[in-house]
């Protein structure tokens, strides 16, 4: 399995709302990682985990909650969002070092 | 001033051009990839580059360690090709994108 999995693809939720994102990989990646992108842009990055733990928050708003449950799983916790959170949210996994990265497809994410 | 450049932002080519897309950073880094992103999509890695060049079917990437500088080349463009294309940069711990440069390559 050379893929990583994120999951829902599309997600439209209301500011009241909590939902979660996910992301697997079954690579034996030691990284993970978070990115925002907003249409025309590059991505921006989040969130990183290394071997199960943060390692890196780009001053990211507390409505933005990662959670690494294993190696394999990393979700992304939304509460309170705001219509200008509405993006695509990437996940990417590495196995560190100079390696590089494997992207998922995203979930686009609406916020009304 | 970004820690990585692109040029050009956009670009159209004719179907079976020559394409080329540079990028240039200033920072310190492990590797340079060069990133393909289709309307919507996801991100797929074409290359990851720490020096010389790489070749894979119609598309090369160089790069110059010394100049900081690296170039996508597309040979006999398609139609299919039609994408952003990014150049990010590997540090320790994350990656550093350029804007992307979106091609647009008319049949």
């Amino acid at each position: 399995d050379t893929e990583v999995t994120q999951t829902p693809k599309h997600l439209v939720m209301g500011m009241t709302n909590k939902k979660s994102l996910k992301c697997e990989q079954h690579m034996g990646h030691r990284a993970m990682y978070w990115y925002k992108q907003k249409a025309k842009k590059p991505p921006e990055l989040m969130f990183v985990y290394s071997y199960e733990k943060l390692s890196i928050n780009e001053s990211v708003p507390s409505r933005f909650s990662p959670e690494c449950p294993n190696s394999s799983l990393l979700n992304l916790h939304l509460h309170a969002l705001q219509p200008e959170d509405s993006a695509l949210y990437l996940c990417a996994s590495s196995q560190g070092g100079a390696y590089g990265y494997t992207f998922g497809s995203g979930t686009r994410l609406t916020v009304v | 001033k970004n820690e990585v450049e692109q040029s050009p932002q956009n670009l159209t080519a004719q179907e079976g051009e020559f394409i080329t897309i540079n990028c240039s950073y200033s920072v310190g880094i492990s590797a340079l990839h060069w990133l393909q992103q289709h309307p919507g999509g996801g991100i797929v890695s074409l290359f990851m580059l720490s020096s010389g060049k790489k070749k894979h079917g119609r598309l090369i990437a160089t790069i110059n360690i010394q100049e900081k500088h690296s170039s996508l080349h597309i040979t006999a463009s398609h139609p299919r090709d039609s994408a952003v294309y990014i150049c990010a940069v590997r540090r320790p711990n994350d990656m550093r994108f350029g804007a992307g440069t979106r091609l647009t390559v008319k049949p």
